[in-house]
């Protein structure tokens, strides 16, 4: 069985400040990974996939993360937060190749952001 | 493209009472679409995985002769939340896998907050 894990639930951090999301998985098959965003109220939107390739994908927002087979991680990383990043943000994996397309979603970080 | 809306936003109902949810794709044709249950300030949970003119997958744990799902078309789903408890109040939120694009992206709904009274 597949399983995602975010230690952290809130990440309070400075505006303007570097910020790291962390994300761990297991998984005895390769998996796809996913980051999403959630804002108050409304349902999640994609923030970045990494299906295969270059482990470093990015975003439109500033926002990339880093696929590491070895440490199965896809930590997200921001240099610079503006306060509307607040929100949010899931990881989640599927099963490359599966018969099913569910998505095991880790518990969620609030990434805070303060002026 | 790939909008997945939701209806209503809100409800309220009283203990005891059914509450429809529906689920819509509004610009492309959904193979699947999935629902999900999020309890405040945790994770979303799978519910469960409708396709269009099959019987709905229900997740472990889920009654599914409390939460019934229909996905009667390639746009639209519903999930029938039966007599309604308290308990069952929470953010359920559905998402979609479209004809047209890769099955490992799925769209979400805004999500329909659901209170029981």
């Amino acid at each position: 069985a597949q399983s995602v894990t975010q230690l952290d639930s809130q990440v309070p951090v400075f505006e303007e400040a570097p910020v790291e999301l962390r994300c761990n998985y297991s998984s005895s098959v390769s998996v796809y990974l996913f980051w999403y965003v959630q804002y108050p109220n409304q349902g999640l939107q994609l923030l970045l996939k990494y299906l295969s390739g270059s482990t470093l994908v990015e975003s439109i927002n500033g926002f990339e993360a880093e696929f590491n087979k070895s440490q199965t991680s896809f930590h997200l990383r921001k240099p610079s937060v503006h306060i509307s990043d607040t929100a949010e943000y899931f990881c989640a994996v599927r099963l490359q190749g599966g018969a099913t397309n569910k998505l095991i979603f880790g518990t969620g970080t609030l990434l805070a952001v303060q002026p | 493209g790939a909008v997945v809306s939701q209806h209503p936003s809100r409800v309220i109902c009283k203990s005891g009472t059914s509450v429809k949810i529906e689920c819509r794709s509004l610009d492309f044709q959904a193979t699947t679409m999935f629902w999900y249950r999020q309890f405040p300030k945790q994770s979303l949970m799978l519910m469960a995985t409708s396709n269009e003119g099959s019987k709905a997958t229900y997740e472990q744990g889920v009654e599914k002769d409390k939460f019934l799902i229909n996905h009667a078309s390639l746009t639209l789903s519903t999930l029938t939340v039966t007599s309604a408890h308290p308990e069952d109040s929470s953010f359920y939120i559905c998402s979609a896998t479209s004809l047209d694009k890769p099955t490992y992206e799925q769209y979400f709904g805004p999500g329909t907050r659901l209170t029981v009274t």
